[in-house]
């Protein structure tokens, strides 16, 4: 089953700050933020894993909630190169990285 | 150069005719990745190598078949029982905790 993400899509100024939502009705071992830009393929932004281990991006962070099966990936700051569609993707197991992706949040960057 | 290289980056079949996407990765990874992706539905994954020679189905594997006889190639076809095939497929490589994708194929049936 594909976690929820919220807001489907948003829009901001340069400089704004901005929160996407994830959530699953699955325990979670994992949660990966992936950026797509158009046309272009996914890029890996970072993955939290079960435990509090955090791998990826310096210039955005993010929160994963194990209890509430739960993440949040902030943008501070907003620069124009924001601007692309964010897929969370998340694992219920410690595998190999069976990722299920949600539906994606598109977001906006004007100036 | 390393990467994932997919190719073609456009193809066009007839209805009822299997097609073979071909995936190629130069980064020594072992795990391998197909996906579809369709507007407002994120990315699906059909199926994934964690090894040469096994692979196991994705959430949408119907219709479609992979092989890994090779580390570096994972082709799928999409074959005559998929019954709505046009889409972008996007293939991934990886080691733990990260995917790299390639610049996807998309598929049109007509």
């Amino acid at each position: 089953q594909q976690p929820v993400q919220s807001p489907q899509a948003v829009i901001l100024r340069e400089g704004e700050d901005a929160v996407i939502n994830c959530s699953s009705s699955k325990a979670l071992y994992s949660v990966h933020w992936y950026r797509q830009k158009h046309g272009e393929a996914p890029v890996f932004l970072m993955i939290l894993l079960k435990g509090g281990e955090q791998k990826g991006h310096d210039k955005i962070s993010a929160s994963f909630n194990e209890k509430k099966q739960q993440s949040s990936l902030y943008l501070t700051a907003s620069q124009l190169s924001y601007s692309g569609t964010y897929f969370c993707g998340t694992e219920t197991t410690g595998g190999y990285q069976k990722v299920t992706f949600g539906t994606g949040t598109k977001l906006q960057v004007i100036p | 150069d390393g990467g994932i290289t997919q190719s073609p980056k456009y193809l066009f079949r007839k209805e009822g005719q299997n097609v073979t996407l071909s995936c190629e990765q130069n980064l020594n990874h072992d795990a391998m990745y197909w996906y579809r992706q369709d507007p407002g539905q994120g990315l699906r994954l059909i199926y994934y190598s964690q090894i040469v020679n096994d692979f196991q189905k994705g959430d949408i594997a119907e219709g479609y078949s992979v092989s890994r006889e090779k580390k570096e190639s994972f082709p799928l076809t999409v074959t005559s029982a998929q019954k709505n095939p046009t889409a972008f497929y996007l293939c991934a490589s990886g080691p733990k905790y990260e995917q790299f994708f390639g610049p996807g194929t998309r598929l049109t049936v007509l």
